[in-house]
C-alpha cells in the first residue's frame, strides 16, 4: 500500500495571502505513461470533496486559477495564490496509481 | 448534468447488511469505472472499491474484502455496494465517485453527495 503524507495538518491563512500544502508518497506516482497518478481535492465544510487538481498539475474545469499543482515522483505541493474565505475546508492528497487508492490525512485550511 | 444520488444509508445492528445505491445520470454510466469512498465521522476519506465500465474488475480495501462488494447495472445507471457483517466501525457517510477512466483508476472528477450508515445496537 503506498502511504500519503501531508502537511502541515492546519493551515491558518490570511485572505490574499499564498498558502501551500505537501504531499509526500512512500513510493514514486510516476506510470509507465509518465503520468504522476497524483489528485488533490477539497472538502468544504458539510459538503462532498471536489476535484481541483488532477495528475499532479492539471487544474480541474471549474477550479479557479488561484489553485495550482505541481510536483513529480514522491513529492507534490498545492498552491492557492490569493487565498479567499471560499477556500477554507480540508484539502487531501490522493494516489490513483494503484490501488488500495490512498488519501493523505487531510489539511485543514481556515482563515486567520 | 452529471449527477450521482447515493441512497440506502441508515442505522442498522452489527452483523448485518445494508445495500447502498448510487443513481447516476447526466452521462454515458457505462463508459466510466466507478468508486465507493467513506469518511467515518470527523475522521479522512478511506477508498473503498472501484469497479471498470463494463464491471469486468472489481477492487477492494482490504478492511472489506470478503464483507463488501460492489456491483453495477448499466441497463439501471446504478452502482451498488453490497455491505454484509456490519462492524461498529464501518459508520461513515459513503459517497460514489466517477473515475475519469474506463479501466483503470486515475481521478474521481465527480462525487454523489453522500449517505449516511450507522452500525449500532
Amino acid at each position: 500500500e503506498i502511504v500519503m503524507t501531508q502537511s502541515p495538518l492546519s493551515l491558518p491563512v490570511t485572505p490574499g495571502e499564498s498558502a501551500s500544502i505537501s504531499c509526500r508518497s512512500s513510493r514514486s506516482l510516476v506510470d509507465s505513461n509518465g503520468y504522476s497518478y497524483l489528485d488533490w481535492y477539497l472538502q468544504r465544510p458539510g459538503q462532498s470533496p471536489q476535484l481541483l487538481i488532477y495528475l499532479a498539475s492539471n487544474r480541474a474545469t471549474g477550479a479557479p486559477d488561484r489553485f495550482s499543482g505541481r510536483g513529480s515522483g514522491t513529492d507534490f505541493t498545492l498552491t492557492i495564490t490569493r487565498v479567499e474565505a471560499e477556500d477554507v475546508g480540508v484539502y487531501y492528497c490522493m494516489q490513483g496509481l494503484q490501488t488500495p487508492l490512498t488519501f493523505g490525512g487531510g489539511t485543514k485550511v481556515e482563515i486567520k | 448534468q452529471v449527477q450521482l444520488v447515493e441512497s440506502g444509508g441508515g442505522v442498522v445492528q452489527p452483523g448485518r447488511s445494508l445495500r447502498l445505491s448510487c443513481a447516476a445520470s447526466g452521462f454515458t454510466f457505462s463508459s466510466y469505472a466507478m468508486h465507493w469512498v467513506r469518511q467515518a465521522p470527523g475522521k479522512g476519506l478511506e477508498w473503498m472499491a472501484v469497479i471498470w465500465y463494463d464491471g469486468s474488475e472489481k477492487y477492494h480495501a482490504e478492511s472489506v474484502k470478503g464483507r463488501f462488494s460492489i456491483s453495477r447495472d448499466n441497463s439501471k445507471n446504478t452502482l451498488y455496494l453490497q455491505m454484509n457483517s456490519l462492524r461498529a466501525e464501518d459508520t461513515a457517510v459513503y459517497y460514489c465517485a466517477r473515475d475519469f477512466s474506463r479501466t483503470r483508476c486515475s481521478y474521481f472528477d465527480y462525487w454523489g453527495q453522500g449517505t449516511l450508515v450507522t452500525v449500532s445496537s
